[in-house]
């Protein structure tokens, strides 16, 4: 499978709004509702934020949410703040056991 | 709370063979099932495959099988990764990571494979 597409960088100012997309094809993304995202610090291994779509595992700010429309999941950080500034990656089921993630996105809190 | 820990950097010249490792502790179970990935430079998050716990039977990627090899330790609570005839492009983080709900919950601090001459 192909790597699922996400911006290389995405900016935003401390309270204001941003969002990722995560660009996939019918057969991942646009199929399951099995999208995931994750945030990686430096040096730090990554932490899940949002699963099945919309789902936030316990102690995830409930600033973090997520939306999906055919093919494209997204990702979206309300209020962002300064410890928001990370990697980000989605991942997406793919099929008979198969998964795919992306291409990481850079968020930078200026 | 499931921890997973891995073993440290490593530097390999190419044709080189390299294990990484990844035990877990907490509250694990024998259903869990360890998925490899990887982040090289410049590059995406890549998912390898996974093996799981209670039948050791390996899944790979496209383009993981081969020289890639994932086992297991259950006395031992060790997953391991396998990597043969090193390339310099297999330098990059490798991270394993549990999986529940269609998502890697739980990741190691992951390992650095340097490869080197």
């Amino acid at each position: 499978q192909s790597a699922l597409t996400q911006p290389a960088s995405v900016s935003g100012s401390p309270g204001q709004s941003i969002s990722i997309s995560c660009t996939g094809t019918r057969n991942d993304v646009g199929k399951y509702n099995h999208v995931s995202w994750y945030q990686r610090h430096p040096d730090k291994g990554p932490k899940l934020v949002l699963y099945e779509g919309k789902r936030r595992p316990s102690g995830i700010s409930s600033r973090f949410s997520a939306s999906k429309s055919g093919n494209t999941a997204s990702l979206t950080i309300s209020g962002v703040q300064s410890e928001d500034e990370a990697d980000y990656y989605c991942c997406s089921y793919a099929g008979a056991g198969n998964y795919v993630c992306g291409s990481g996105t850079r968020v930078t809190v200026l | 709370q499931v921890q997973l820990v891995q073993s440290g950097s490593e530097v390999k010249m190419p044709g080189a063979s390299v294990k990484v490792s990844c035990k877990a502790s907490g509250s694990t179970s024998n259903s869990d099932t360890i998925n490899w990935l990887r982040l090289a430079p410049g590059q995406g998050l890549e998912w390898m495959g996974w093996i799981t716990s209670n039948t050791g039977k390996p899944t790979y990627a496209q383009g993981f099988a081969g020289r890639f090899v994932f086992s297991l330790d259950t006395s031992v609570r060790t997953t391991y990764l396998h990597i043969n005839s090193l390339k310099s492009e297999d330098a990059a983080v490798y991270y394993c990571a549990r999986i529940m709900d269609s998502a890697f919950d739980v990741w190691g601090q992951g390992t650095m494979v340097t490869v080197s001459s």
